[in-house]
């Protein structure tokens, strides 16, 4: 079955720096790769997602890119400010299996 | 539009016992997926119901079910509960069978056992 990998478990940066997540998947198949953001108390909420037929996303400060090739894809965070501090998750899925397999999990620390 | 609404926020219990949770998905959503989350475990897949049946389960004990009712409302139920039981619980809902997006959380159930 699919498998999620997300690396790093733990990423600290300076505000106004650039924060990258990134998560590699195992079934060629999966063509839905979503990202969701975890604030302390809360349940996660998706904040950016992106098709297999596509190969970067861009919302504002936040990007998606995709390598199908490679199996991997990206969470990009630029000039990050103290909100942005959360875990954030990536997950996929594909059309014929109705099931999101997610990453570990991210926790991403925004340093004043 | 109305969220994804989960009761209770928190609750403690005692070993032994055993708790029902439950949650409201966004109207006209009809899938509910159940999720354990601890510190350091990420998100733990239990199962997820569509149109009142059991479509995907996890590996989790058989003291842990759920159901879901008519109106799309599902209830997750914990027996004789653990310590390690102990966790925030989300369910998620969205409206179409077969595709990922527009999966949205509610904000959890925190349970105790103490």
């Amino acid at each position: 079955g699919e498998n999620v990998e997300q690396h790093p478990s733990t990423l600290s940066v300076q505000e106004g720096d650039s924060a990258v997540i990134k998560c590699t998947y195992s079934d060629s198949a999966s063509n839905y790769f979503p990202w969701y953001k975890q604030e302390l108390g809360k349940g996660p909420q998706l904040i950016i997602d992106i098709r297999s037929n596509v190969g970067e996303k861009k919302d504002q400060r936040i990007a998606v890119t995709l390598n199908k090739t490679a199996k991997h894809f990206s969470l990009h965070i630029t000039e990050t400010q103290p909100e942005d501090s959360a875990v954030y998750f990536c997950a996929a899925s594909m059309d014929s299996n109705y099931q999101l397999i997610w990453g570990a999990g991210t926790k991403l620390i925004i340093k004043p | 539009k109305a969220g994804v609404t989960q009761t209770p926020r928190y609750l403690i219990k005692t070993r032994g016992q055993q708790v029902t949770l439950s949650c409201s998905p966004i109207s006209g959503h009809r899938s509910v997926s159940w999720y354990q989350q601890t510190p350091g475990q990420g998100l733990q897949f239990l199962f997820e119901y569509f149109s009142e049946t059991q479509r995907n389960k996890g590996n989790f004990p058989g003291r842990f079910s759920g159901r879901q009712f008519s109106n799309s409302r599902s209830e997750m139920n914990v027996s004789t509960l653990e310590l390690g039981d102990s966790a925030l619980y989300l369910c998620a809902s969205s409206a179409d069978q077969v595709r990922a997006d527009g999966y949205t959380f509610g904000s959890g159930t925190r349970l105790t056992v103490v």
